[in-house]
């Protein structure tokens, strides 16, 4: 069965700190791997990668994918409290005839003033 | 239209009793997606269509759950003799075909049964 593994679960950091957050994935037919921040509501998007060993960079945040190993992970650097969410971590995977979205059960992440 | 918009935001209903929620997609997206997300999980596909063609569902949805986009605009979840298990946020997403920027989320629906 397709699966998506995110760690830590929880995470509470102080302002300025850096932060790594991981997800590995079992999956047939990977397409995509994606990050989104999720606050009270709706999950944001984040990152798109498709592509091992390319790093894409947005701001303080970063992100990686590694196809071999089958994991990508999340930077982000001087946090800030605004940096408060939960990051899911979603691959993109071809299951009954149809890509679609799996998740991780997402990191929550607390940055303290 | 500058999002994916979700009606209600909010719902409490009585065990038994019977929701519709609504979701209206981005316009020009014709791909339109049904999750469920429980406290500290990850949303959860329930299913997905195609213009109006409802072309997978999860195991997760049970004959209680009906999803219909008649005309491939927006599109309803209706839960029939709902239970306290159903109580989680229900979430919409839209894309287009060959959109390479992810899946645009809604606010989501929130149901509590009580």
């Amino acid at each position: 069965e397709d699966k998506v593994v995110q760690s830590p679960l929880s995470l509470v950091v102080h302002e300025g700190d850096t932060v790594t957050l991981n997800c590995s994935y079992e999956v047939t037919n990977f397409r995509s791997l994606l990050w989104y921040k999720q606050e009270k509501k709706a999950p944001t998007f984040l990152f798109m990668l498709t592509s091992s060993g390319i790093e894409k960079k947005s701001g303080r945040l970063s992100s990686i994918l590694d196809k071999k190993e089958l994991f990508s992970i999340l930077n982000i650097t001087a946090t800030q409290t605004g940096d408060s969410a939960i990051y899911l971590c979603a691959v993109e995977a071809l299951g009954a005839g149809t890509y679609k979205y799996i998740f991780g059960t997402g990191t929550r992440l607390k940055v303290l003033a | 239209d500058t999002g994916v918009s979700q009606n209600p935001r909010h719902k409490i209903t009585k065990r038994g009793q019977n929701v519709t929620f609504r979701c209206d997609p981005i316009s020009e997206h014709n791909r339109l997606y049904w999750y469920r997300q429980t406290l500290g999980q990850g949303p959860e596909f329930l299913t997905y269509f195609q213009n109006e063609a409802q072309l997978e569902k999860s195991r997760l949805l049970s004959d209680r759950f009906s999803a219909e986009r008649p005309k491939g605009s927006f599109s309803t979840l209706e839960i029939q003799r709902t239970e306290q298990g159903d109580s989680a946020m229900y979430l919409c997403a839209s894309a287009e075909w060959g959109e390479i920027s992810g899946y645009t989320f809604g606010s989501g629906t929130r149901l509590t049964v009580v």
